[in-house]
């Protein structure tokens, strides 16, 4: 199965700040990489699908890109409602695995 | 708007078999457009991709869950199911349904989850 190591496991953050979460594949993936954000209590949300296109209706503040097999998810401008916990999730091959997760805290 | 819904039993006693169905409403199940999809989070921890099935019963599962599971469909009630057997404790987690276009190939439209505890 493929390994995504996503990193940072938590960060804190201020209303505003850039922030940039990575996930790295054990073996090439193409672009065939998404990023969800997870809420307590609640299903994911997709935010990005093929490495770096942003879903329907989910702000533009956040962007998806690749180089390799590192994938960065980017949130230009910290929004309060951001405060989250986001994954990655290969659909190259099966089994589709999943990053560690990043919990995003308000600094 | 398209609807998933996870139901099933809140409680399973170790090695018995969960069984939860996602029903689909606003939308075909029986669409060549989408495949359907359980993941799994256990409580304070990550997810985990369970597996995937399309409208004629093509599946996939995860080998992490060795030949543990069992997901079909049923065309005529929009519902498709998962039976996870010998549970144990490490099987409590929220379960969710999920649909999976194809060529977007991420689970875009999730069910809102269902706690199973497996206990005695």
């Amino acid at each position: 199965a493929i390994q995504m190591t996503q990193s940072p496991s938590s960060l804190s953050a201020s209303v505003g700040d850039r922030v940039t979460i990575t996930c790295r594949a054990n073996q090439g993936i193409r672009n065939d990489l998404g990023w969800y954000q997870q809420k307590p209590g609640k299903a994911p949300k997709l935010l990005i699908y093929a490495a770096s296109s942003l879903q329907s209706g989910v702000p533009s503040r956040f962007s998806g890109s690749r180089s390799g097999t590192d994938f960065t998810l980017t949130i230009s401008s910290l929004q309060p409602e951001d405060f989250a916990t986001y994954y990655c999730l290969q659909d190259y091959n099966y089994p589709f695995t999943f990053g560690q997760g990043t919990k995003l805290e308000i600094k | 708007q398209l609807q998933l819904q996870e139901s099933g039993p809140g409680l399973v006693k170790p090695s018995e078999t969960l069984p939860l169905t996602c029903t689909v409403s606003g939308g075909s199940i029986s669409s060549s457009s989408y495949y359907w999809g359980w993941i799994r989070q256990p409580p304070g921890k990550g997810l985990e991709w369970i597996g995937t099935i399309n409208y004629s019963g093509s599946t996939y599962s995860n080998p992490s869950l060795k030949s543990r599971v069992n997901i079909s469909v049923d065309t005529s009630k929009n519902q498709f199911s998962l039976k996870l057997s010998s549970v144990t404790a490490a099987d409590t987690a929220v379960y969710f349904c999920a649909r999976r276009p194809v060529g977007l190939d991420q689970f875009d439209y999730w069910g809102q989850g269902t706690l199973v505890t497996v206990s005695s």
